[in-house]
């Protein structure tokens, strides 16, 4: 069974830093990986989403990588703002449904 | 994007009672709807697959009686809790992938936050 890491489960960095969240998955045999965000009681929001012929997406400040054959994906955050504190996860899908990480906790300090 | 509501955001119950929530794919049809549980500071679980017009697919140790599912059309599926108790207390999310289109993107509604009392 498809087993889903993130790495770190918390993360709090001051404003303007750069930073990379890790996520790493047991079967390569994927049909794509998406990185969504999560508020504090809300639902998630589509961040980025890599096909798996893909190699990297990028929107805004926002850069996603994604290598199938270690099974690992990154997701990248330039210029942290304090509206970036969220929760952030990654989940993979054989297309038939989505395997969650447990989700790195991010906060931006002012 | 493609939008996705659901319906009650919070809703409070008494025991053994039951609830519904409902998941709209509101500017696009889905043939598959995804319902997921999340604990507190946990992720997502996957309950169950939900395909218009036939049964819905159960993960292992989810109770199908307990936890209803129906999707009779390409726009809405209905999650319904029966006999709730205090331990099916939980955030609830849905999610549609748009129909005919082979991304495999998910979109996901707010979630509905539901309390047994």
């Amino acid at each position: 069974k498809q087993e889903v890491t993130q790495i770190p489960a918390a993360l709090s960095v001051p404003e303007g830093e750069n930073l990379v969240l890790n996520c790493s998955f047991t079967d390569s045999a994927i049909y794509n990986l998406q990185w969504f965000r999560q508020d504090p009681g809300k639902g998630l929001t589509s961040l980025l989403l890599i096909q798996s012929s893909q190699r990297e997406q990028t929107s805004g400040r926002l850069n996603a990588s994604l290598d199938k054959s270690s099974g690992r994906s990154t997701l990248y955050i330039a210029a942290s703002q304090p509206g970036d504190s969220a929760t952030y996860l990654c989940a993979v899908s054989p297309l038939d449904q989505f395997y969650f990480g447990t989700g790195t906790s991010l906060t931006v300090i002012p | 994007g493609a939008v996705v509501s659901q319906h009650p955001s919070w809703v409070i119950c008494k025991s053994g009672t039951s609830v519904k929530i409902e998941c709209r794919s509101l500017d696009f049809q889905a043939t598959t709807m995804f319902w997921y549980r999340q604990f507190p500071k946990q992720s997502l679980m996957l309950m169950a697959t939900s395909n218009e017009g036939s049964k819905a697919t159960y993960e292992q140790g989810v109770e199908k009686d307990k936890f209803l599912i129906n999707h009779a059309s390409l726009t809405l599926s209905t999650l319904t809790v029966t006999s709730a108790h205090p331990e099916d207390s939980s955030f609830y999310i849905c999610s549609a992938a748009r129909s005919g289109v082979n991304t495999g993107e998910l979109f996901f509604g707010e979630g509905s936050r539901l309390t047994v009392l």
